[in-house]
């Protein structure tokens, strides 16, 4: 199975600030790679996909780089609603397999 | 718009069979270019996936190994939904269960269900 690992599991930060999660696949993963928010008692949201396209619907200041092992999930600046957990999750193989999460706090 | 209705019981007895349903509406159980998957979350686990049923001319079956001897995931054509059971539980199945539809175009779980806590409890 292919491990993502994000850092950082939990990240401090207020509305205004750009922030930056890294997503890390344990193999080339090429560009199949989705980032999903998760608001408490909520199912995951789809953010990005394919690494860098936008989802319908989802506000501009999310945005989504990277291929191969390496990608970034970037808010460019934070909004009162965008506290909340992040998870990447590779589409590349199956068993299809996400990040343990980035714990996004206000400050 | 792509709508998930789960539904099933929230507590399950230790060595009882889990089942839960999913109704799809918006879209077809039996679509060329979607797959119907499971997926659980827990504090110890995370975001798990269990499996999926899909069909390309026939149906097809794809289990997780960690449950693969105890997972079943059905289609209903009739009543446009599909179903997972899960056999011989554990506490450790205690865990909030999803469906999700995943987009073979774009290769992403674009729709969720609403989420079902089940619980594994004497």
């Amino acid at each position: 199975d292919i491990q993502m690992t994000q850092s950082p599991s939990s990240l401090s930060a207020s509305v205004g600030d750009r922030v930056t999660i890294t997503c890390r696949a344990s193999q080339s993963i090429t560009s199949y790679l989705n980032w999903y928010q998760q608001k408490p008692g909520q199912a995951p949201k789809l953010l990005i996909y394919a690494a860098s396209s936008l989802q319908s619907g989802v506000p501009s200041r999310f945005s989504g780089s990277g291929s191969g092992t390496d990608f970034t999930l970037t808010i460019s600046s934070l909004q009162a609603e965008d506290f909340a957990t992040y998870y990447c999750q590779q589409s590349y193989s199956t068993p299809q397999t996400f990040g343990q999460g980035t714990n996004l706090e206000i400050k | 718009q792509v709508q998930l209705q789960q539904s099933g019981p929230g507590l399950v007895k230790p060595s009882q069979t889990l089942s839960l349903t999913c109704a799809i509406s918006g879209d077809s159980v039996s679509s060329n270019s979607a797959a119907w998957n499971w997926i659980r979350q827990s504090p110890s686990r995370g975001l798990e996936w269990l499996g999926r049923t899909y069909y390309r001319s026939k149906w097809y079956y794809d289990y997780a190994v960690s449950v693969k001897s105890r997972i079943t995931i059905n289609p209903d054509t009739s009543k446009n939904q599909f179903s997972l059971q899960l056999n011989s539980v554990t506490p450790e199945d205690t865990a909030v269960y999803y469906c999700t539809r995943f987009s073979e175009v774009a290769a992403n779980f674009d729709y969720w269900g609403q989420g079902t806590l089940v619980s594994v409890s004497s």
